[in-house]
């Protein structure tokens, strides 16, 4: 009963490849995003879709496109692998909870894919 | 660009001590959310505070928040080895549903 999974949970390639990541959420929520989180453990986030629809699209190479199915489902394709991709992606969701200041919503988040480009 | 920054960047302490890490933001906020990541695994929410809330309590976890810091501490009462992690404040500005992360704070407690 896994509530965010991802998979692969590792993937390693090499330079020029093309890879996917895939997620799915089984919490009902209508928020999925990706985060990079890079080898000091910074955490970036990167895309975001509430119900199917692109809402945060972050400075990112365009060779990152994000695909979203479905509201479960938000899957991450990489196109033209570098070194520099190299890293922890994190898929999470959230419920949106409206409150009188605005949006309020914890993450939920999958336990991570650690690329390696060679 | 990044807007919490956690201090210290790593805690080492005993079983039963209390732990506390601080967050410090640059800009107006609307709730700060404090997250725990144990190592190789993916973040689990803690506690989140708005900002019209001062302070705010979860079990062992003591937040509080000053606006006009723009700070947040983090203490973590009785700490346990399990508790050993790195913590991360992240705040959400606006209505956006976007959360921008600090650096994290390793926390070590030895047994």
């Amino acid at each position: 009963d896994t509530a965010v999974s991802q998979t692969p949970k590792y993937l390693v390639t090499q330079m020029g490849n093309d890879k996917s990541i895939k997620c799915e959420q089984n919490l009902g929520h209508d928020t999925m995003y990706w985060y990079k989180q890079d080898s000091k453990k910074f955490l970036k986030i990167m895309f975001s879709y509430n119900n199917k629809e692109l809402i945060i699209n972050e400075t990112v190479p365009n060779r990152f496109s994000p695909k979203s199915p479905d509201k479960a489902h938000l899957n991450l394709h990489i196109n033209s692998l570098e070194l520099g991709d190299s890293a922890v992606y994190f898929c999470a969701s959230s419920p949106v909870t409206s409150g009188t200041s605005g949006s309020m919503y914890e993450q939920y988040f999958g336990p991570g894919t650690r690329l390696t480009v060679t | 660009s990044q807007q919490g920054e956690e201090d210290p960047q790593a805690l080492s302490i005993q079983e039963g001590e209390n732990a506390t890490m601080n967050c410090s933001y640059k800009t107006s906020i609307n709730n700060l959310q404090w997250y725990r990541q144990n190592s190789g695994r993916g973040l689990v929410h803690l506690i989140l505070i708005r900002s019209n809330e001062r302070e705010k309590h979860s079990g062992r976890l003591r937040v509080t928040l000053d606006t006009s810091k723009k700070s947040s501490s983090l203490l973590i009462t009785a700490s346990r080895a399990a508790d050993t992690a790195s913590y991360f404040c992240a705040t959400v500005r606006g209505s956006n549903y976007k959360l921008t992360f600090g650096k994290g704070t390793l926390l070590t407690v030895n047994p």
